[in-house]
């Protein structure tokens, strides 16, 4: 099955904000509400930073959020910051052959 | 403070069989949810199996008769058996972790990853 799809980058000044698209289809993001956001700075490992559409978990900065209509996911990241450079992967319960399927992966550059 | 820690990794031939492991703290495999997901380099996430509390494991497509995902719980520790490997399965492996032992499809714990090459 193919991942959902990303922007490959995107990039922003600090204090900006930026919002980065995840597209499934109706055997995914469009049919259930298990979609996850994970920030995976380059050589760590990866951290939820959003689970169930736009639930962050304890400890999780307020600047990141997140929303779905239709098939299409969104993190919206605000006051962007030095540290917030990293890899982002959207990801979604699927009803087909996979358990889980995640985005391509998208490159924040702060500027 | 929850700690995942993989190991096992390296290099082997095309054809090959290779052991991860993945020791945790602060976290019960057997009574959450565990994961194995990889990343090809250059190239995204991609989910490759998981273990329920209850013991049902289920796997991508990808790897589905060439993996197989254990736990032992008196170790507290997952395991993921890769045998007949291939040169598309060379990546960095994480071990994840879901808290709940409920379907919340998302993955609140990650280890730091080991490195499969697999080459000739």
């Amino acid at each position: 099955q193919s991942a959902l799809t990303q922007p490959a980058s995107v990039s922003g000044s600090p204090g900006q904000s930026i919002t980065i698209s995840c597209t499934g289809s109706s055997s995914d993001i469009g049919r259930y509400n298990f979609v996850s956001w994970y920030q995976h700075p380059p050589g760590k490992a990866p951290k939820l930073i959003i689970f169930a559409v736009s639930n962050r978990p304890s400890g999780v900065s307020n600047r990141f959020s997140a929303s779905k209509s239709g098939n299409t996911a969104s993190l919206t990241i605000s006051g962007l910051q030095a540290d917030d450079q990293a890899d982002y992967y959207c990801s979604s319960y699927t009803s087909s052959s996979s358990y889980v399927l995640f985005g391509g992966g998208t490159k924040l550059t702060v500027l | 403070e929850v700690q995942l820690v993989e190991s096992g990794g390296g290099f082997v031939q095309p054809g090959g069989s290779l052991r991860l492991s993945c020791a945790a703290s602060g976290f019960t495999v057997s009574s959450n949810y565990m994961n194995w997901v990889r990343q090809a380099p250059g190239k995204g996430l991609e989910w490759v199996a998981v273990i329920y509390r209850g013991g049902s494991t289920y796997y991508a497509d990808s790897v589905k008769g060439r993996f197989t995902i254990s736990r032992d719980n008196s170790k507290n520790t997952l395991y993921l058996q890769m045998n007949t490997l291939r040169p598309e399965d060379t990546a960095v492996y994480f071990c994840a972790g879901e808290k709940g032992g409920y379907d919340s499809y998302h993955f609140d714990y990650w280890g730091q990853g080991t490195l499969v090459t697999v080459s000739s």
